[in-house]
């Protein structure tokens, strides 16, 4: 059972472009919802992260949106850049609980 | 300061031999995570130890697996009678504590080839 389902699988964004990735959990214990960028031969880095108690969280150019209702979280780059190609993992995690839970991961090329 | 750092980096064996991962955590961080990441498969949760302790080994795919951590610190992840599917990267995170919330942060992984 796939707790965290994460769209797109990949994604190509033009430079100066939005990139949006997004995430649907069905667990409503899941309180602590963080995103993961993963460069290639390296392990995952917190890019950034939201409680369910804010609709929005905004860090630089990348901003994580949080619908509690419909159970959707989305990660949005901004003016993305060619350094931003990798690949982005969202998580979330259960009240009480550190583990993470994670949705498969979507590739993202930004193209010069 | 030093990273989680993984040892070895690649491994490659054959199949039914046992074979030993190790990570070295973050120094003063108390909680150690096992993650496995299969290609198309995302990370997939295995263990988790707070100091010395496991409470939470429900991730392990099979008995074939099991983990230890001494002194608060190291930690291995024993792998035996390996099989083809179990070909992945073996990710270990540490956090400095365990609440929600508590950034984990990852080490390179440990890229495992069963032959």
């Amino acid at each position: 059972q796939q707790q965290v389902k994460q769209s797109p699988q990949s994604l190509i964004v033009q430079k100066g472009g939005i990139s949006i990735i997004n995430c649907a959990y069905e667990n409503t214990a899941f309180d602590y919802f963080p995103w993961y960028q993963q460069f290639p031969g390296k392990g995952p880095a917190l890019l950034i992260a939201i409680r369910p108690d804010v609709s929005e969280k905004k860090e630089g150019r990348f901003t994580i949106s949080f619908n509690k209702s419909a159970k959707q979280f989305s990660l949005h780059i901004m003016d993305s850049q060619p350094g931003d190609s990798a690949t982005y993992f969202c998580a979330a995690s259960m009240r009480g609980y550190s583990t993470l839970t994670f949705g498969k991961g979507t590739m993202l090329l930004v193209s010069p | 300061g030093a990273g989680v750092s993984q040892s070895p980096s690649n491994k490659v064996t054959e199949k039914g031999k046992d074979v030993e991962l190790r990570c070295d955590p973050i120094s003063g961080h108390t909680a150690l995570y096992w993650y496995r990441q299969s290609l198309g498969q995302g990370l997939e949760f295995l263990i988790y130890f707070q100091g010395n302790s496991a409470p939470d080994k429900s991730g392990l795919p099979s008995d074939r697996f099991s983990a230890e951590r001494t002194g608060g610190s190291v930690s291995t992840l024993t792998i035996q009678r390996t099989q083809q599917e179990d070909s992945a990267v073996y990710l270990c995170a540490s956090s400095l504590g365990a609440g929600v919330g508590e950034t984990q942060y990852f080490g390179p992984g440990t890229r495992l080839l069963v032959l």
